[in-house]
């Protein structure tokens, strides 16, 4: 079992649906990462997370540290949006990240 | 600021052959990660450098990867002779080592080599 799961493994969505992608993980973090990666692309760090909730745009991030859960919703999606979501955990500051599979996004106009 | 910039975007080599890919970090980023995604499976660890010390390398898969950062700035991972199982996406990271505890555990990652070994 791999210490960062998320879920769903894929995901299809219409033009401005609501979108939620979960992050489970097993070991103690420090922070939490979301981060986004375009087909051909590289990988965009959308948030860093220690505590509560934070909002960027129509992007939300949410982290649970007792029950080891973090939550990224998409409000309004866009077919833009499409990509693959990372969610990556940090034990201490400086250390090396654990990243889970990703979870693959496809919004369709 | 310029980012993490690394090269080649994409490289492919006949197994066997010899690869180097090179990683420059974001000016005045002592920690720089080496990352590596092969296909279906999640990003995993390879190494991290503090300056131009090798701060953890468990995550190297074997003696045919060789990564340096002489001088501490850029970085380059060499894997002589490529294999098959080789291939995947590269990815370089970089964070600061002061600053606010925020600052110091965001790590900006390149934009990856993707490398194919034939």
């Amino acid at each position: 079992k791999n210490e960062v799961e998320q879920s769903p493994q894929n995901l299809t969505a219409q033009e401005g649906e609501f979108i939620t992608i979960n992050c489970s993980y097993s070991v103690g973090i420090s922070a939490l990462h979301w981060l986004q990666q375009h087909p051909g692309g590289g990988i965009v760090s959308l948030f860093m997370l220690s505590s509560g909730k934070k909002k960027h745009g129509r992007l939300i991030a949410t982290i649970n540290i007792q029950e080891k859960h973090s939550s990224l919703h998409i409000t309004a999606s866009h077919p833009r949006d499409s990509a693959v979501y990372i969610c990556a955990v940090g034990n201490s500051g400086n250390t090396p990240l654990v990243f889970g599979k990703g979870t693959r996004l496809s919004v369709i106009a | 600021e310029a980012g993490v910039t690394q090269f080649p975007s994409h490289s492919v080599i006949e197994k066997g052959q010899t690869v180097t890919l090179r990683c420059d970090p974001i000016s005045g980023h002592d920690n720089l990660y080496w990352y590596r995604r092969v296909m279906g499976k999640e990003i995993k660890f390879l190494l991290h450098f503090v300056k131009e010390s090798k701060q953890d390398e468990s995550g190297m898969p074997n003696n045919r990867f060789l990564a340096e950062r002489t001088g501490g700035t850029y970085s380059t991972l060499k894997v002589q002779p490529a294999e098959l199982e080789d291939s995947g996406v590269y990815f370089c990271a970089s964070s600061r080592t002061s600053g606010s505890p925020i600052a110091k555990n965001i790590q900006y990652f390149g934009a990856g080599t993707r490398l194919s070994v034939l």
